[in-house]
């Protein structure tokens, strides 16, 4: 079955800082790759996917993630995070190959920002 | 354009008894997935509608079923309710594409069993 780690559960940034949040999955077939975000009471809204072609997908609010295949990995990345990126970031994958296009989601990492 | 609408907000019920979660798809869309997420967890599948049939189901028991109707809307019910069911219940939509689809989320259910 198919699964996902997302390997930080809190990162605490100061405003400017740099991001990277990993991702990694454990199926080896044909996937579509996908990074949610949940804002504090709000719902979950798609930051970026990856379906197929250049692997270095980019997204809203100057998030940017990259495919690796070899390393069955898709880190999330952000120059400079900003306040207002505080909020519950989800990992999630699925196959684009089979009936039906279940999300299996990661745990999730908190991401908190102070200015 | 209206968005994917969920209803009730919130929920509170007792053990043993049943309850019916409401999700309208974004305009345009005809698949309608339900997730569960407990708090500090991700979401985690329900199940999948497309066409008023159910085409992919997660582990969930027997006591979780759906249905959609023709105008793509959905409703997810549970019966026997356990306290372990208190969650959150996200219902996405999504615009069937062979297998290239973007999930769209409501903002959920809140249900509290007691």
């Amino acid at each position: 079955a198919q699964s996902v780690s997302q390997h930080n559960h809190h990162v605490i940034l100061s405003e400017a800082a740099s991001l990277e949040l990993g991702c990694n999955y454990s199926y080896g077939g044909t996937v579509n790759l996908f990074w949610y975000v949940q804002y504090p009471g709000q719902h979950l809204q798609l930051l970026l996917k990856y379906f197929s072609g250049d692997p270095l997908v980019k997204g809203i609010k100057g998030f940017e993630a990259e495919f690796i295949k070899s390393k069955f990995s898709f880190n999330l990345r952000k120059p400079s995070v900003q306040w207002s990126d505080t909020a519950e970031y989800f990992c999630a994958v699925n196959n684009p190959n089979q009936a039906g296009t279940a999300l299996i989601f990661g745990k999730g990492t908190t991401l908190s920002v102070s200015s | 354009d209206a968005g994917v609408t969920q209803s009730p907000t919130h929920l509170i019920k007792t053990r043993g008894q049943q309850v019916t979660l409401r999700c309208s798809p974004k305009s345009g869309h005809d698949t309608v997935s339900w997730y569960q997420q407990a708090l500090g967890q991700g979401p985690q599948f329900i199940f999948q509608y497309y066409e008023e049939e159910e085409r992919q189901r997660g582990n969930f028991p027997d006591r979780f079923s759906g249905h959609q109707f023709p105008n793509y809307s959905s409703e997810l019910n549970v019966n026997a309710l356990l306290l372990g069911d208190s969650a959150l219940y996200l219902c996405a939509s999504s615009l069937e594409a062979g297998g290239q689809e973007t999930q769209y989320f409501g903002p959920g259910t809140r249900l509290l069993v007691l």
